[in-house]
């Protein structure tokens, strides 16, 4: 079973508000991912990780900024948030190879 | 860039009957494909991944193929039952230059009526 954890769960909060979303796993592996999705939309990559000190932007443009600073933890940051941040955003992680990736429950953000 | 489609998009049948889904792909140049579940509102859970060298995988009741050439993937379901239902992803990663990188379809909805 995969050890991937994401806090809060829910999040509603107003215009302008600096949040942070945490990411953690316990599985060890290298390579870590946050997508975001839009209710009954696909999943689209917005960030990723190979390792420590090592990010990388997706394929969606997006304004949040992350970090990964130790192996288990890949926070995510949005400075000043906005209605059109509102959706579902999902952590992932998988083992350098053979890239399996595991996913988090999800963190539903809304923006009022 | 990578383009990934599901068919169909939603599909309903009665329990006990067995299904198909289908995953295509535009770039052959895989790493892997893997298959996923998701009940709404909730993460992805993983059911099946496929290396870009192998033909198939089994999971119980699930047999996912794999044909790289042709840019397809199936999801064999056998014997549905009604705690199948949910929505299935496939997500397709990258290799070459966008190794690392992976692109998901929008999803099949399946129903499975008691």
């Amino acid at each position: 079973e995969a050890d991937i954890y994401q806090t809060p769960r829910y999040l509603v909060i107003g215009t302008g508000k600096k949040i942070t979303l945490e990411c953690s796993q316990t599985m060890g592996h290298d390579k870590m991912y946050w997508y975001q999705q839009d209710p009954g939309m696909e999943l689209h990559l917005i960030h990723y990780s190979y390792g420590v000190n090592s990010t990388e932007k997706g394929d969606l443009s997006s304004e949040s900024t992350v970090s990964r600073i130790r192996t288990e933890h890949f926070p995510l940051t949005l400075e000043s948030a906005r209605p059109s941040h509102t959706s579902q955003y999902l952590c992932a992680s998988s083992r350098g190879g053979y890239n399996e990736q595991f996913f988090g429950p999800g963190t539903r953000l809304t923006v009022l | 860039k990578q383009e990934v489609t599901q068919i169909p998009a939603a599909l309903s049948v009665p329990e006990g009957e067995n299904l198909v889904l289908n995953c295509s792909f535009t770039d052959s140049a895989i790493y892997n494909l893997q298959w996923f579940r998701q009940d709404p509102g909730k993460g992805l859970t993983s059911l099946l991944l496929i290396q870009s060298s192998q033909r198939e995988q089994t999971s119980g009741r699930l047999n996912a193929s794999l044909d790289k050439s042709s840019g397809r993937s199936t999801l064999y379901i056998a014997a549905s039952q009604p705690g199948d239902s949910a929505t299935y992803l496939c997500a397709v990663m990258g290799g070459g230059t966008n190794a690392g990188k992976s692109t998901f379809g929008d999803g099949t909805t399946l129903t499975v009526k008691p």
